[in-house]
């Protein structure tokens, strides 16, 4: 069971250029995230998703582009880097609501980008 | 808004010692509190989780948490840590709004254990 998969591990940008973050998940979730975290500032919520078809904004939106055409993918979507982009990125899912006992975030492994 | 706030930002231990996390959050309604651990290089996993009920959680690992309604806190402990406890530690809180499972996170402590 691969769980939360991210690609690419690592990337390196230059300012300006566009790239996608691809997380897939084969547990059938509904609910999907994407967080950056950064130093000093613990994990953001960038966009979400409850389902194909329907995303949502989180905290951090700016800057990012998100869709969900199947259950079991989630890209993000940086069309003009820039530096303050630069950070870590978790994408994260989930089957069960986090209001019932059994309620949890699965997270991946994280994307590290580094915009020059 | 909602916030998380957790004070320490690292704490440095030897084997043995008790460990004791604060955790704050700012919201007035119905909450589910999280504790998630960070083990270095690796993704974030969930360490115990307060849904309803008895305020003492118990976790994976020897971690407990203890939910203070009137305080506002959910602050993580265990009796006796160990070199491999060494990690970040994120508290984080879900406002109880079915189907919204967003997470807002506190700013994490990084705890280090000296063998």
């Amino acid at each position: 069971n691969a769980g939360v998969t991210q690609t690419p591990k690592f990337q390196v940008l230059k300012t300006g250029q566009s790239m996608t973050l691809q997380c897939a998940q084969d547990m059938n979730h509904e609910y999907m995230s994407w967080y950056r975290q950064d130093p000093g500032m613990g994990l953001r919520l960038i966009h979400y998703s409850v389902g194909a078809g329907i995303t949502d904004q989180g905290e951090v939106p700016n800057g990012y582009n998100v869709s969900r055409s199947t259950t079991e993918d989630f890209p993000l979507r940086l069309l003009s880097a820039a530096p303050s982009q630069t950070s870590v990125y978790f994408c994260a899912s989930s089957y069960t609501p986090l209001q019932v006992n059994t309620g949890e975030l699965f997270f991946g492994e994280g994307s590290r980008l580094t915009v020059l | 808004a909602q916030s998380v706030s957790q004070h320490n930002h690292h704490v440095i231990l030897s084997e043995a010692a008790s460990l004791e996390l604060g955790c704050n959050y700012s919201y007035g309604g119905t909450v589910n509190l999280f504790w998630y651990v960070q083990y270095p290089g690796q993704h974030l996993q969930l360490l115990l989780k307060y849904f309803s009920g008895d305020p003492l959680v118990k976790g994976i690992k020897g971690f407990e948490a203890e939910f203070i309604k009137s305080k506002f806190s959910f602050n993580l402990r265990k009796p006796s840590v160990q070199w491999s406890d060494t990690a970040e530690y994120f508290c984080a809180v879900n406002a109880g709004q079915t189907g919204a499972n967003n997470l807002f996170f506190g700013t994490g402590t990084r705890l280090t254990v000296i063998p």
